[in-house]
C-alpha cells in the first residue's frame, strides 16, 4: 500500500508559472525524497530533505517538510515544458528498512 | 558511467506463463531493490538485497514471485504462472548503501513493462 497521498493528483499550468505539489505520509521518517518520472522512463531523484530539516533548495526546486503535520511540498518555479512529468514523494522510515515508500504521485502538465 | 539497466523493456506473456526479468545495477552498488508500479500509481516495494543476501521480501505479493541475486550484482525477478493482475511496470533500483550512510539515494532503471494477456 502507498505511504500517503499527493495533492493534487493532476496539475496543468502555463510555462513560466510556479507549480506546487503536496505530499502527506503516515509514519515517522528518516528523510523524504522527491522523484520525477517521465512517460515511459524510470524515476529520477530530484532532492532529499532530512527529517530535521524544514526547507531545502536546489536550482528551481524548493522543498519544505513539516514533520508535525507529516507533510511536504515541492515547488517548481518558472516551470518549463520539459518539467512535464509525474512527481512522487518517497519516504525512508526510521525502522531502518531500506526500501522507499512512495506516494501516489502528481501528474504535472506544463503548457508551452 | 552506466546507470541501472533492465531487460527486456517490454514483455507480453500469456496467462500461466513464467517470466524472468533482469536487472543490472550500477557497478559496485551494494543494495538492490525491486518495485512494482501499477498504472497511475507510485511504485510499491517488492524485495531488497544487500549483496547476495535477500534481506527483505515482505513486498512480494505471492509465492509465485521469486527474486535472486546469486553473485551480488545482477538480479532476476521471476514470476511463475503469471496472472492478469501481475501486469505492471517492474522497476529495479540500486544504492551505494553502506552501514554508515544516513540516507539512501536509489538509482532507478527504466523498468520492464509486463503485460499478461
Amino acid at each position: 500500500s502507498q505511504q500517503g497521498e499527493e495533492d493534487p493528483q493532476a496539475l496543468s499550468i502555463q510555462e513560466g508559472e510556479n507549480a506546487t505539489m503536496n505530499c502527506s505520509y503516515k509514519t515517522s521518517i528518516n528523510n523524504l525524497q522527491w522523484y520525477r518520472q517521465n512517460s515511459g522512463r524510470g524515476l529520477v531523484h530530484l532532492i532529499l530533505i532530512r527529517s530535521n530539516e524544514r526547507e531545502k533548495h536546489s536550482g528551481r526546486l524548493r522543498v519544505t517538510l513539516d514533520t508535525s503535520k507529516k507533510s511536504s511540498s515541492l515547488l517548481i518555479t518558472a516551470s518549463r515544458a520539459a518539467d512535464t512529468a509525474s512527481y512522487f514523494c518517497a519516504t525512508d522510515g526510521v525502522t531502518g528498512r531500506r526500501a522507499l515508500t512512495f506516494g501516489s504521485g502528481t501528474r504535472l502538465q506544463v503548457q508551452p | 558511467g552506466a546507470g541501472v539497466s533492465q531487460s527486456p523493456r517490454y514483455k507480453v506473456a500469456k496467462r500461466g506463463q513464467d517470466v524472468a526479468l533482469r536487472c543490472d545495477p550500477i557497478s559496485g552498488h551494494v543494495s538492490l531493490f525491486w518495485y512494482q508500479q501499477a498504472l497511475g500509481q507510485g511504485p510499491e516495494f517488492l524485495t531488497y538485497f544487500q549483496n547476495e543476501a535477500q534481506l527483505d521480501k515482505s513486498g512480494l505479493p505471492s509465492d509465485r514471485f521469486f527474486a535472486e541475486r546469486p553473485e551480488g550484482s545482477v538480479s532476476t525477478l521471476k514470476i511463475q504462472r503469471t496472472q492478469q493482475e501481475d501486469s505492471a511496470v517492474y522497476l529495479c533500483a540500486s544504492s551505494q548503501f553502506s552501514g554508515g550512510a544516513s540516507y539512501n539515494e536509489q538509482f532507478f532503471g527504466p523498468g520492464t513493462r509486463l503485460t499478461v494477456l
